[in-house]
């Protein structure tokens, strides 16, 4: 399968700043996605990074709060912007390959802290 | 959109027993079901998978059953071992691109006792 990472594994941030966290693939991939994990909870899709347009947002997420790249087939950030103490969470980014459709595998995670 | 509920939340068994898991989803047009585990502090894995052209798969000493009339599908672990503790999430979604979007269950904390 394929081997993803992640930048940074965790950070703590000042309410009211931005961080972006990075997802890479060690080969192309059709289709990149970001999760969020709150505390003791499950995951949650926040969008759908597509490459070379716009990302495709679920309900309850928007670009301004959570701005995302997808500049080419092994690469997404993820930004999440005006921190607050409720975004404290696991990210998570997962792909999917064209030869393995519908399976996702999912990068290591970063832990955010707002204080 | 999709709804996945599982149950149940929290499963403990003593080593060597069986333990079951269930899930059900409400949209008909889903056609994949995974199950991952996810140990403390890290990723999830996705440890088995069916999809709707099939009844039941199984891998060693993890199965999974699916019943598309009444959308439940379940996770079954036999002869459990202490590693097989951890959280399991059971997800559902639609054929490739971007319908492959997993919508999750809930999580069932399993824990394998001595």
């Amino acid at each position: 399968s394929a081997v993803i990472s992640q930048k940074p594994s965790r950070d703590i941030c000042q309410r009211g700043t931005s961080l972006t966290i990075q997802c890479q693939v060690d080969s192309q991939v059709t289709m990149m996605f970001w999760y969020r994990q709150q505390p003791g909870q499950s995951l949650t899709l926040i969008a759908t990074a597509n490459q070379g347009s716009e990302a495709t947002y679920e309900s309850g997420f928007v670009i301004d709060k959570f701005p995302i790249s997808r500049p080419n087939l092994t690469f997404s950030t993820l930004t999440v912007s005006n921190m607050s103490p409720e975004d404290s969470s696991i990210y998570l980014c997962s792909v999917e390959r064209s030869d393995r459709v519908n399976e996702q595998f999912f990068g290591p995670g970063t832990r955010l802290t707002v204080l | 959109g999709e709804n996945v509920e599982q149950h149940p939340s929290t499963l403990s068994v003593q080593e060597g027993d069986s333990a079951v898991i269930k899930c059900t989803y409400s949209d008909s047009a889903s056609n994949y079901f995974p199950w991952y585990k996810q140990e403390l502090g890290k990723r999830p894995q996705l440890i088995i998978d069916i999809r709707s052209n099939v009844g039941e798969k199984k891998d060693q000493r993890i199965a999974v059953t699916l019943n598309k009339t009444a959308k439940h599908f379940s996770l079954h672990i036999t002869e459990t071992q202490p590693e097989d503790s951890a959280v399991y999430f059971c997800a559902a979604s639609r054929k490739g691109g971007t319908a492959s979007k997993l919508t999750f269950g809930t999580g069932t904390r399993l824990q394998v006792t001595l």
